[in-house]
């Protein structure tokens, strides 16, 4: 299996620009979830889908941010306009039974916003 | 509400020691599910174990064990002999009936050889 695969690795934007960041999560799963990473906060949940249904949103920040799952295996969180306190690490990650079952996360996306 | 909470925040061995890395939660869940995950610096996660609420048998997986017990909420995780490969910053999570997987600040491990 080749796990969650997310694009792009690394990200420098400059402040006020779009940013889009991609995600195929693991074939067969039915969950997926984006979680940003900080010095300051560790790991947070942003929102996450079920059979690309989106279920829970209440972690994301505010309304610069957006994610959708038009398909099983494609998602995106989009940053628009950006910020330099976005800055973070992504990840994106899935499971096959939310809760109760171990989440397979990517690679990340090193996100610098200038 | 969950908290999970990781209260040593960096850890120094030499290799070949023994060393306990500690985890308690809170929780007003019944059902619930304990998860260690490990972050090298390569900086991805990796799952290490998954604990559900009703099993507190304790578990062993080559230099890896987790002793889990209810009675004083913790989820702790043990490195036998260890090696400069397990320099990681280690995260333990929980998720119960809201489903919402909470983590740990985390605790950095260096292994010096």
């Amino acid at each position: 299996d080749a796990g969650v695969i997310q694009s792009p690795r690394h990200e420098v934007t400059e402040m006020g620009q779009e940013v889009t960041l991609r995600c195929k999560p693991i074939s067969g799963h039915d969950y997926l979830f984006w979680y940003r990473q900080t010095m300051m906060r560790g790991l947070e949940l942003l929102i996450y889908f079920n059979n690309n249904v989106p279920i829970d949103d209440s972690g994301m920040p505010e309304d610069r941010f957006s994610a959708k799952m038009p398909n099983a295996s494609f998602s995106t969180l989009k940053i628009q306009p950006s910020e330099p306190r976005d800055s973070a690490v992504y990840f994106c990650a899935s499971s096959l039974h939310h809760g109760v079952a171990e989440q397979y996360f990517g690679p990340g996306t090193r996100l610098t916003v200038t | 509400a969950q908290k999970v909470t990781q209260a040593q925040t960096e850890i120094s061995v030499v290799e070949k020691e023994d060393v306990t890395l500690d985890c308690v939660y809170e929780t007003r869940d019944t059902t619930y599910y304990l998860f260690w995950y490990k972050q090298p610096p390569s900086g991805e996660l990796v799952f290490l174990i998954r604990r559900n609420s009703f099993d507190e048998q304790n578990e062993i997986s080559g230099r890896y064990s987790w002793n889990f017990q209810k009675s004083t909420s913790s989820f702790n995780f043990t490195i036998t002999a260890s090696q400069v490969v397990d320099s990681a910053v280690y995260f333990c999570a929980h998720t119960g009936a809201n489903s919402k997987l909470t983590f740990g600040k985390g605790i950095t491990l260096s292994v010096r050889p």
